[in-house]
């Protein structure tokens, strides 16, 4: 079946960029979400591309989709305390069954 | 700007106990979601409704029910709770159409002993 990989933990130093990375199995994923979930608190959307795109910018974030790869990044530039948090990649499949799938989640902690 | 809300936030249950969880929405969206998250796995959907009168089942729809009461409301049963029914449940609802984004609730943290 599909499955979306994340590493689960990552560690940064404020002001550093930081870089999750996604990977998924189902080639006809047609978009690709990033979430972020603070404690506490449910999954917010953060940014997304569509598979035609290879790269997105919205103000800090980039999203990096290699689609040869199966390989989905977000990185965050001049990271700060309030990044940290979990964040989620989610594809959405149309394969038979409408499916959206979400990855494990990596919890990001940034040092002051 | 409620959004989607989840009640109750918190609750612990005996083994074999019954239970609700209700969730509602404000944003006039056609599908709403019920996930279920635990460590290490992400979330997992449970139920799903793509539109007012119908529900179909996600991954992991066994121990649930569901009931889309209206538009804007869409509950979560578990007839006879089970320790392995311990996780954190999160409600989402989507405007009609497979790429829509989902907008989630706060979560409820579901203890059962």
């Amino acid at each position: 079946g599909e499955d979306v990989e994340q590493s689960l933990f990552l560690s940064v130093r404020e002001g550093d960029s930081s870089v999750i990375n996604c990977t998924y199995t189902d080639s006809s994923s047609t978009y690709l979400y990033w979430y972020k979930q603070e404690p506490g608190a449910g999954l917010q959307l953060l940014t997304y591309i569509f598979s035609n795109m290879d790269m997105k910018q919205d103000q800090r974030l980039t999203v990096l989709l290699n689609k040869k790869d199966k390989h989905l990044s977000l990185r965050i530039a001049d990271t700060q305390t309030g990044d940290s948090a979990i964040y989620f990649c989610a594809v959405i499949t149309t394969s038979g069954t409408y499916k959206y799938i979400f990855g494990t989640g990596t919890r990001l902690k940034v040092l002051a | 700007n409620a959004g989607v809300t989840q009640t109750p936030k918190f609750q612990v249950l005996k083994t074999g106990q019954s239970m609700t969880l209700q969730c509602a929405q404000d944003m006039n969206h056609n599908s709403m979601y019920w996930y279920r998250q635990d460590p290490g796995m992400g979330l997992r959907l449970i139920y799903y409704s793509a539109s007012e009168g119908t529900t179909d089942k996600g991954e992991v729809p066994n121990g649930y029910n569901v009931s889309r009461l209206n538009k804007r409301e869409f509950s979560l049963r578990l007839e006879s709770a089970a320790p392995s029914q311990t996780s954190v449940y999160f409600c989402a609802s989507s405007e009609a159409g497979h790429n829509q984004p989902q907008h989630f609730g706060d979560g409820t943290r579901l203890s059962i002993l």
